[in-house]
């Protein structure tokens, strides 16, 4: 089986840093996905990853330990528009993506 | 704006109609995925396509549902006799379809069923 948790729902302060954690477990990897999902909205791509470390990409960076199937977003100096639901999937052997529930990120003042 | 499109946008049908859904993928995308969202879940995979060819779907997609893109460019997803329990938003994405497994499937802004 397929299995993706990430916690429900994170409040972060404006500014601030937040690390939003995903484990996995699956049958084969291929990489792992982090999407962005503002309310009512399609979510829209943030990173990849497949090999073992960090992925920077300006206020994002995106982790992955495939031995420990573990793998974080890291969102720094947090604004705002921020907010919204953060999407890990995974994608294993020919099987699109399976995706985890979504963390819902509050920023607030 | 990914350029996925879909319509229609919104849609409230009584239980028992049937429905239609239309999906415009990003042009030069090969792949082409529909997927199924309910309130505070992540999207969940329904069917895809390489192509005109459907390559697999999920036990989810129920006798009631089918889906077709008989040119490899728009699809179609279609509900007969909906139930309440279809009431959902219906998203589909597109990608290259490449042999890269970074193969990024782009989002469009979904079908929001209601069934009465």
């Amino acid at each position: 089986g397929q299995n993706i948790d990430q916690p429900t729902e994170m409040t972060a302060t404006e500014g601030a840093i937040v690390q939003i954690n995903c484990t996995y477990q699956t049958s084969g990897f291929n990489g792992l996905f982090w999407y962005q999902q503002h309310a009512g909205e399609a979510p829209t791509f943030l990173s990849y990853n497949v090999l073992d470390g960090l992925e920077e990409k300006g206020r994002f960076s995106s982790f992955l330990s495939r031995s420990k199937g573990y793998s974080y977003l890291l969102l720094k100096e947090l604004q705002m528009k921020d907010s919204a639901s953060y999407l890990c999937a995974v994608v294993s052997g020919n099987t699109p993506l399976v995706f985890g529930k979504g963390t819902r990120l509050s920023v607030i003042a | 704006d990914t350029g996925v499109s879909q319509d229609p946008r919104h849609k409230i049908t009584k239980r028992g109609q049937n429905v239609t859904f239309r999906c415009d993928p990003i042009s030069e995308h090969n792949r082409l995925y529909w997927y199924r969202q309910t309130l505070g879940q992540g999207p969940e995979f329904l069917t895809y396509f390489q192509n005109e060819a459907q390559l697999e779907k999920s036990r989810l997609l129920s006798d009631r549902f089918s889906a077709e893109r008989p040119k490899g460019s728009f699809s179609t997803l279609e509900i007969q006799r909906t139930e309440q329990g279809d009431s959902a938003m219906y998203l589909c994405a597109s990608s290259l379809g490449g042999q890269d497994w970074a193969d990024t499937q782009y989002f469009g802004p979904g079908t929001r069923l209601t069934v009465l």
